[in-house]
C-alpha cells in the first residue's frame, strides 16, 4: 500500500514563528502536493512538485514556500506564521502522468496563536 | 476557470437509506471526474472516477455517471451504512497538461443506525 506520512497530526505555533511541515511518501512517486483544507472552501492547492528540486505554485502560494531535496520528501514552510494560516494541511503524492490519482496523508492540523 | 460545485451538507440519513450527493462542474474542455472520500481522522482516498461522457464509475456500492449534457457527476448509493459517514469531495482534472485536481467544497454525510 502507498503510504504518505506527515510529521505531526497536531501543531501549535505562535505568530511570527517559522514552521516546517514534513511529508514523506514511500512509493517512489514523482509528483507531490501540498493543500490546505478549510470548512466551506474545500481543498486548495498551495504548491506542487513534479521532480526533485522542482516546484510550481498552486492557487494560494502566498505566505508559503516548499522544498524538495529528495524524491520521497516534500516540505512546506511558513516563513512567518500568521493566524490566517491556521488550517488543516494535507500532503499528497502521485506517479508521473497521473496527477489526478493522488494518495493523501492524514493531515496536520496547525493552529497559529 | 474550471470549478466544481457540490451540495452543501451535512446530509443526514438513516442506515439503509438511498444516498445522492449532487455535483456539477464548469470546465473549458472535457475533464475527467472523480469522487474522493475522507473518513474521520484520515486523508482523502480516491473512491471512483470517470474519464469520458457516459462513463459510470463505481466502487464499494457507490456509483456516479459522467453526464456531459448536464455537466454533472452525482454520487449515489442504494443503501448506506454507518461506516459510510465521511466527507465526500467531487473533483475534476483536465486531460491536458499536468492534470491537477480541482476540488469541490466537500459534503459531509452522517449515517445513523
Amino acid at each position: 500500500d502507498v503510504k504518505v506520512t506527515q510529521s505531526s497530526r497536531y501543531l501549535v505555533k505562535r505568530t511570527g514563528e517559522k514552521v516546517f511541515l514534513e511529508c514523506v511518501q514511500d512509493m517512489d512517486h514523482e509528483n507531490m502536493f501540498w493543500y490546505r483544507q478549510d470548512p466551506g472552501l474545500g481543498l486548495r492547492l498551495i504548491y506542487f512538485s513534479y521532480d526533485v528540486k522542482m516546484k510550481e505554485k498552486g492557487d494560494i502560494p502566498e505566505g508559503y514556500s516548499v522544498s524538495r531535496e529528495k524524491k520521497e520528501r516534500f516540505s512546506l514552510i511558513l516563513e512567518s506564521a500568521s493566524t490566517s494560516q491556521t488550517s488543516m494541511y494535507l500532503c499528497a503524492s502521485s506517479i508521473m502522468g497521473t496527477a489526478h490519482e493522488q494518495y493523501f496523508g492524514p493531515g496536520t492540523r496547525l493552529t497559529v496563536t | 476557470g474550471d470549478s466544481v460545485t457540490q451540495m452543501e451538507g451535512p446530509v443526514t440519513l438513516s442506515e439503509e437509506a438511498f444516498l445522492t450527493i449532487n455535483c456539477t462542474y464548469t470546465a473549458t474542455g472535457y475533464p475527467s471526474l472523480f469522487w474522493y472520500v475522507q473518513y474521520p481522522g484520515e486523508g482523502l482516498q480516491l473512491l471512483l472516477k470517470a474519464t469520458k461522457a457516459d462513463d459510470k464509475g463505481s466502487n464499494k456500492g457507490f456509483e456516479a455517471t459522467y453526464r456531459k449534457e448536464t455537466t454533472s457527476f452525482h454520487l449515489e448509493k442504494g443503501s448506506v451504512q454507518v461506516s459510510d459517514s465521511a466527507v465526500y469531495f467531487c473533483a475534476l482534472s483536465m486531460n491536458t497538461g499536468f492534470q491537477k485536481l480541482v476540488f469541490g467544497t466537500g459534503t459531509r454525510l452522517l449515517v445513523s443506525p
